[in-house]
């Protein structure tokens, strides 16, 4: 069954410490994978995608994830904190032929320190 | 400009009650997608449109109709609320249905 975990449901890091938020997933196909973060009441906005190519894909806000195929994961990283990066953030992963259908993580919660 | 919009933003209603959520996108884009987040903020695809036909239609009640007037709206109507609908509903849009989605604000449904 398709799957996608991301085992921490809640990291607090201290501002201007590093950070990497897990995802590891299970799909019989070849996946394609983005990270997306939600501010609380808010809807959520792409961070990074990874379709082909260059498995350390950059993204907005210093954000970068490392597809690693064979660990199925794609874990989320950056080196400094900021507060306002305080969120919920969401591995989420999609095949081709499956309509477009994403399945998400169950989210992490990340709190930040002054 | 708002890429993908939802209205209302906020709706509560009585349970048995039936009504619509509207999203509208001005990217171009022709697939269109509703998921539901629970309280749990579990993400779940409902429904994609890819213009203006259905191509995912998962385990949802069929209470639960989506409408696709064009290629840049994708309508939500639900009847008869129950109290297990109370969640918020996403929209998103793509190029293609294996393209990047970008979602709007969501639409924050209480049933009481």
């Amino acid at each position: 069954a398709q799957s996608v975990t991301q085992p921490d449901i809640h990291i607090t890091v201290s501002e201007g410490a590093s950070l990497e938020l897990r995802c590891n997933y299970s799909y019989g196909a070849t996946p394609y994978l983005f990270w997306y973060v939600q501010s609380p009441g808010q809807g959520l906005q792409l961070l990074l995608k990874y379709f082909s190519g260059d498995t350390l894909v950059q993204g907005i806000k210093g954000f970068e994830a490392e597809f690693k195929r064979s660990q199925s994961s794609f874990n989320l990283r950056k080196p400094s904190v900021h507060w306002s990066d305080a969120a919920e953030y969401f591995c989420a992963v999609g095949a081709y032929n499956q309509g477009g259908k994403l399945i998400f993580g169950q989210g992490t919660e990340l709190s930040v320190k002054p | 400009d708002t890429a993908v919009s939802q209205t209302p933003k906020y709706l509560v209603t009585q349970m048995g009650n039936d009504k619509s959520i509207k999203c509208e996108q001005n990217l171009g884009h022709d697939t269109m997608y509703w998921y539901k987040q629970d309280s749990k903020k579990f993400l779940k695809i409902m429904f994609s449109y890819n213009n203006k036909e259905l191509i995912i239609n998962e385990t949802v009640p069929n209470r639960f109709s989506p409408k696709s007037p064009d290629k840049a709206h994708l309508n939500l109507h639900i009847n008869s609320l129950e109290l297990g609908d109370s969640a918020v509903y996403f929209c998103a849009s793509s190029a293609g249905p294996e393209e990047t989605q970008y979602f709007g604000p969501g639409t924050r449904l209480l049933v009481l």
